[in-house]
């Protein structure tokens, strides 16, 4: 069961347009979210996050929009840039018992930006 | 010192060897996970220790056994693996659970 489900495999966008990578889960006790980016053999790395009392947290050239009635959340990358060219997961976390608290990830986005 | 390192890099081990695959941070974090990744699909949480005590266990086989020595130190002691088992290992620290994740980058495993 698929609780974080990340639809588009990849996505190809021009240098300088924006990109938006979208994300859609189940699991309604979800309350904190998070944007991985990945490059080939290395390890993810943290981009930014939100938590459902917001529905929007931005940081530089990347925004999170967070639309809680759709459980969909979505990142803006603007302007993007080639470097930005990697996989990017979306993951989730609920504050509640047991081991929801674990990060659930979705099967990722490969992004690449084209010059 | 925002870094989780992970040692080694790459390992190619036989089904009968014995090896161990170790994570160091220095970030004051208080938990720390393993992660097993396939090409392709999202990580995969292994253990979660929390205050170096074994917090979480998913179900994971007997032949990959976490020791957690130390609040900066996670290890990953693995005996007897089957070819299946070659993925890339992650670990990762947080503050403390819940919060953001910071991972190393990795040891790419082959089980010949």
């Amino acid at each position: 069961d698929q609780q974080v489900k990340q639809n588009s495999p990849s996505l190809s966008v021009q240098e300088g347009r924006i990109s938006i990578l979208n994300c859609d889960y189940t699991n309604s006790m979800f309350d904190y979210f998070l944007w991985y980016k990945k490059y080939p053999a290395e390890g993810p790395t943290f981009l930014i996050s939100i938590s459902s009392i917001k529905d929007k947290n931005e940081d530089g050239r990347f925004t999170v929009f967070l639309n809680k009635s759709a459980k969909h959340l979505s990142l803006h990358i603007v302007p993007s840039q080639p470097g930005d060219s990697a996989v990017y997961f979306c993951a989730a976390s609920a504050n509640s018992g047991g081991s929801n608290y674990k990060l659930t990830f979705g099967k990722g986005t490969l992004l690449t930006v084209n010059p | 010192d925002t870094e989780v390192t992970q040692t080694p890099k790459h390992l190619v081990m036989g089904m009968t060897n014995k090896k161990s695959l170790k994570c160091e941070q220095h970030m004051g974090h208080r938990a720390m996970y393993w992660y097993k990744q396939k090409a392709k699909k999202p990580p995969e949480l292994m253990f979660v220790y929390s205050y170096e005590k074994l917090s979480i266990n998913e179900s994971v086989p007997s032949r990959f056994s976490p020791e957690c020595p130390n609040s900066s130190l996670l290890n990953l002691h693995l005996h007897a693996l089957q070819p299946e088992d070659s993925a890339l290992y992650l670990c990762a620290s947080s503050q403390v659970i819940r919060e953001k994740l910071f991972f190393g980058s990795g040891t790419q495993l082959s089980v010949l």
